[in-house]
């Protein structure tokens, strides 16, 4: 079974631009999570979508936004790039995320660099 | 609110020495925890989770976990290193009430294994 896929890999912005980020869950996997990696502030969480609808989000501005397709495919989009966007963005995918016993499955990520 | 704590920034170990990667937690209720590992320019790879049972987990590549609820640690351990173990490790917590996304990650363990 394919794993969770995220394009593109690599990608670099200019500040004020806006980036679009797509991922594909695992095969029947319906529940996709993103985080933000960086080197100062870890691994935190952005936010959930199941079903197409966002079930729970992180502490982030309102230029993070994201959305699911009914394929469960997910696509997150920051608007108005500030250098402090550039990170890794994960991606990770669960079978419903309806139980916190669900591992979470993470794909390669996207790393963003804002100039 | 959940947290995660990882006390080592880097453990170094030599070839065939037990590695261990400390981890101690504090969430409301009943904890469910992972671990994950991360190699460079790749995303986390799941290694395993403790959800309820025997307090020792085993999970993929020879790694085990020690669940101790009074000390509210969850280490991971190997009993032989080796050389492809070099990456960097991170601990993550739920509590099980929290079932949709939101992993809260631990700042993460460089492991450094010398032949």
């Amino acid at each position: 079974k394919a794993g969770v896929t995220q394009t593109p890999r690599y990608l670099i912005k200019t500040r004020g631009q806006q980036v679009t980020l797509s991922c594909s869950p695992i095969s029947g996997h319906r529940s996709v999570s993103w985080y933000q990696q960086t080197p100062g502030q870890g691994l935190q969480f952005l936010f959930e979508y199941f079903s197409e609808t966002q079930r729970n989000k992180g502490n982030f501005p309102g230029r993070f936004s994201g959305r699911q397709f009914s394929n469960s495919r997910s696509e997150m989009n920051v608007s108005t790039l500030e250098l402090g966007d550039s990170a890794l963005y994960l991606c990770a995918s669960s079978l419903a995320g309806a139980s916190a016993r669900e591992t979470q499955y993470f794909g390669p990520g996207t790393r963003l660099l804002v100039l | 609110a959940q947290s995660v704590a990882q006390p080592e920034d880097q453990v170094n170990v030599a070839e065939g020495n037990p590695l261990t990667v400390k981890c101690t937690y504090s969430v409301s209720g009943n904890p469910y925890l992972f671990w994950y590992v991360q190699y460079p320019n790749r995303g986390l790879q799941f290694l395993l989770k403790y959800i309820t049972g025997d307090n020792l987990v085993k999970g993929s590549y020879g790694f085990e976990a020690e669940f101790n609820k009074s000390q509210t640690s969850f280490h991971l351990k190997k009993p032989s290193a080796l050389v492809s173990d070099s990456a960097l490790y991170f601990c993550a917590v739920r509590p099980s009430t929290d079932s949709w996304g939101k992993l809260q990650f631990g700042a993460g363990t460089q492991v450094v294994v010398t032949p």
